[in-house]
């Protein structure tokens, strides 16, 4: 079935890194442009950056421009969030999704805690 | 960037009822508009795209409505696996914001 699994996450010092995966499944992959939306503990949904489906596309939110990266490897069904300069605020569970009606496919999540 | 005014914050309910939430846009998005649900750790569910199109095997007890700049969503009978956060999304310009979500409860 249609599915995307999130990795990568974990507990990281202000100033760190850290590179979030997404594998998804189910589909073709290569067709779709893709997403990467965070949530805060006990806050919304904030949108972070989005990527089309040959990354000719690439958009961020303001509040991590210049400090993420979103890529993808279409050969392995993947999609990347490289996060440098963590913030104590980039505390969050990032989802990646797939933007096409909405986001109609969502992940479960993968928890980036910077502390 | 658009925003997305969501209302009420919060609301309870008793089962059977009716039950309206509002999403304001700050600018015109045609019918760029979607509906989430939220339960407690996990993913939010797309229920409704483009306004008012409900996503494959969504009740029918959800419906969404408007244009423009004004949208509601609705639940006509209150189930208590309605229980959740209920989001907004705008798509008709980067970056797609979110309201900032209804807590539904049961009264």
């Amino acid at each position: 079935q249609v599915q995307l699994v999130e990795s990568g996450g974990g507990l990281v010092k202000p100033g760190g890194s850290l590179r979030l995966s997404c594998a998804a499944s189910g589909f073709s992959f290569s067709d779709y442009y893709m997403s990467w939306i965070r949530q805060a503990p006990g806050k919304g949904l904030e949108w972070v950056s989005y990527i089309s489906s040959s990354a000719s596309t690439i958009y961020y939110a303001d509040s991590v421009k210049g400090r993420f990266t979103i890529s993808r490897d279409n050969a392995k069904k993947s999609v990347y969030l490289q996060m440098n300069s963590l913030r104590v605020e980039d505390t969050a569970v990032y989802y990646c999704a797939r933007p096409r009606f909405g986001m109609d496919v969502w992940g479960q999540g993968t928890t980036v805690t910077v502390s | 960037d658009i925003q997305m005014t969501q209302s009420p914050s919060s609301l309870s309910a008793s089962v059977g009822d009716r039950v309206t939430i509002t999403c304001q846009a700050s600018q015109d998005i045609s019918n760029y508009l979607a509906w989430y649900l939220q339960k407690p750790g996990k993913p939010p569910k797309l229920l409704i795209y483009d306004v008012s199109n409900l996503e494959t095997g969504v009740p029918s007890r959800f419906s969404g409505s408007g244009s423009g700049t004004d949208f509601t969503f609705t639940i006509s009978s209150l189930q208590p696996e309605d229980i959740a956060t209920y989001y907004c999304q705008q798509y008709d310009n980067l970056p797609y914001t979110f309201g900032q979500g209804t807590k539904l409860d049961i009264k």
